[in-house]
């Protein structure tokens, strides 16, 4: 069956560290999503993707960036990490099919920046 | 901009009938979806209305009104296994989705 799947599940880190956060999905779908998910403020959409080699800012872009080399992997990495960025990170997939956006999510990484 | 406006919380008993609603404010729009996340979980997608009315999808029914901005996700016959929280969430040109901050559904026995 197709999946997204995303490692690792729960990470700890240091501020001022580079961290890489993995997503990879089977389903062969060309939009790859990043969010963040906080306490009063829902999923908020980080970076995102079309395709291979093609990426784009979402509404708190800052300090993260992502890569897209393959149709199944979309990697976030957070520069050198800070404190406001310990949330809840999920990534997604999906495909347009008759102008509608149905989005599979992967698992979530908790991610925590001492 | 877009903005979504939905309640914080909503408490039912079990075996009730709840609504939970949505209001919009985008561009471009071409849907409004429905998301629900239990405690813990991943987002898993529930319902998709592009045209105006109500779909139905078992116990899940949801409804738009493209001239009001405003939908809703109608929950029947409540069960404790739907404490979750929902999230509408508006679809455009491109192929994004702008969430709201959700609902937190509480089913009391």
């Amino acid at each position: 069956d197709a999946e997204i799947t995303q490692s690792p599940r729960h990470k700890i880190t240091e501020t001022g560290r580079q961290v890489t956060l993995a997503c990879h999905q089977t389903w062969n779908h060309n939009n790859m999503f990043w969010y963040r998910q906080d306490l009063g403020h829902g999923l908020r959409l980080i970076h995102y993707s079309y395709g291979v080699q093609d990426t784009n800012k979402g509404e708190v872009s800052d300090g993260y960036s992502v890569s897209r080399s393959n149709t199944e992997d979309l990697p976030l990495t957070l520069e050198s990490a800070a404190s406001s960025q310990t949330s809840v990170y999920f990534c997604a997939s999906s495909t347009r099919t008759s102008g509608q956006d149905t989005q599979y999510f992967g698992p979530g990484t908790r991610l925590t920046v001492l | 901009g877009q903005s979504l406006e939905q309640p914080s919380e909503v408490t039912a008993v079990e075996g009730a009938i709840v609504q939970i609603n949505c209001t919009y404010q985008t561009s471009g729009f071409y849907g409004l979806s429905w998301y629900q996340q239990h405690d813990g979980g991943a987002p898993t997608f529930l319902s998709y209305n592009a045209l105006d009315g109500l779909e139905e999808t078992g116990r899940f029914s949801s409804f738009l009104s493209r001239s009001d901005s405003y939908g809703y996700l109608l929950l029947q016959e409540l069960q404790m296994k739907d404490s979750a929280s929902y999230f509408c969430a508006v679809s455009g040109a491109t192929n994004k989705l702008i969430f709201g901050t959700g609902t937190l559904l509480a089913v009391q026995p």
